[in-house]
């Protein structure tokens, strides 16, 4: 039982190229999540997909986009890299829709450095 | 305004101590409430949710709950080095979907 898989793990970009951030989850969780996590900064919230077929902005969206393909899989896209953009990023999947978020589970997060 | 707010710390407690870490929110209408703790280089997991006010017990930790001061707290009693981590505070919200918010994380170093 894999849970949350991100892909890749590790990525170095330069300014103004495009990257998408692969993450797919095998719990049949409705809601999922993409989260950057900066030091000192907490985890913020980019986008998230409270269920398939409907995707919200959060926190701090600027600059990316997202797309939920299916049940299993929510793609985060940065269509022109910059280094503000670099950061850890998190995946995030949890039941969701009526009872709320619950508890969220976690892949092993993407290193993205931006040059 | 920062939705979820936390000390950052760090707060160092020695072993066998009980550490305290605190976070307020902003949403009035939040109904739920996680306490997640992250190790160096790792995931964020959960160890402890609260809905109502109170106190809720499991082990060792006690998530305490004050809507009316938009409070809560998880308190870490006998405190072990390998409780050294970042603990971070995340609130359920609403905007269109139930999302999570977090706070900035507080560390934590137990000195052995």
């Amino acid at each position: 039982n894999a849970g949350v898989t991100q892909t890749p793990k590790f990525q170095v970009l330069k300014t103004g190229q495009s990257m998408t951030l692969q993450c797919a989850q095998d719990m049949n969780h409705n809601s999922m999540y993409w989260y950057r996590q900066d030091p000192g900064m907490g985890l913020r919230l980019i986008y998230y997909s409270a269920s398939e077929g409907t995707t919200d902005k959060g926190e701090v969206p600027n600059g990316y986009n997202v797309s939920r393909l299916n049940k299993r899989e929510f793609s985060l896209r940065l269509e022109s890299a910059a280094p503000s953009q670099t950061s850890v990023y998190f995946c995030a999947s949890s039941e969701g829709v009526s009872r709320g978020t619950g508890e969220l589970f976690f892949g092993e997060g993407s290193r993205l450095t931006v040059l | 305004q920062k939705e979820v707010e936390q000390n950052s710390g760090p707060l160092s407690v020695p072993e066998g101590a009980i550490a305290s870490l605190n976070c307020t929110y902003s949403d009035r209408g939040s109904q739920s409430f996680f306490w997640y703790r992250q190790y160096s280089g790792k995931s964020p997991e959960l160890i402890m949710f609260i809905y109502s006010n109170g106190d809720k017990e499991d082990g060792r930790f006690t998530a305490q709950l004050n809507k009316a001061s938009q409070y809560v707290s998880l308190l870490i009693r006998d405190s072990q080095p390998s409780d050294s981590a970042t603990y971070l505070c995340a609130v359920e919200a609403w905007g269109g979907g139930f999302k999570t918010i977090f706070g900035a994380g507080t560390r934590l170093f137990v000195k052995a």
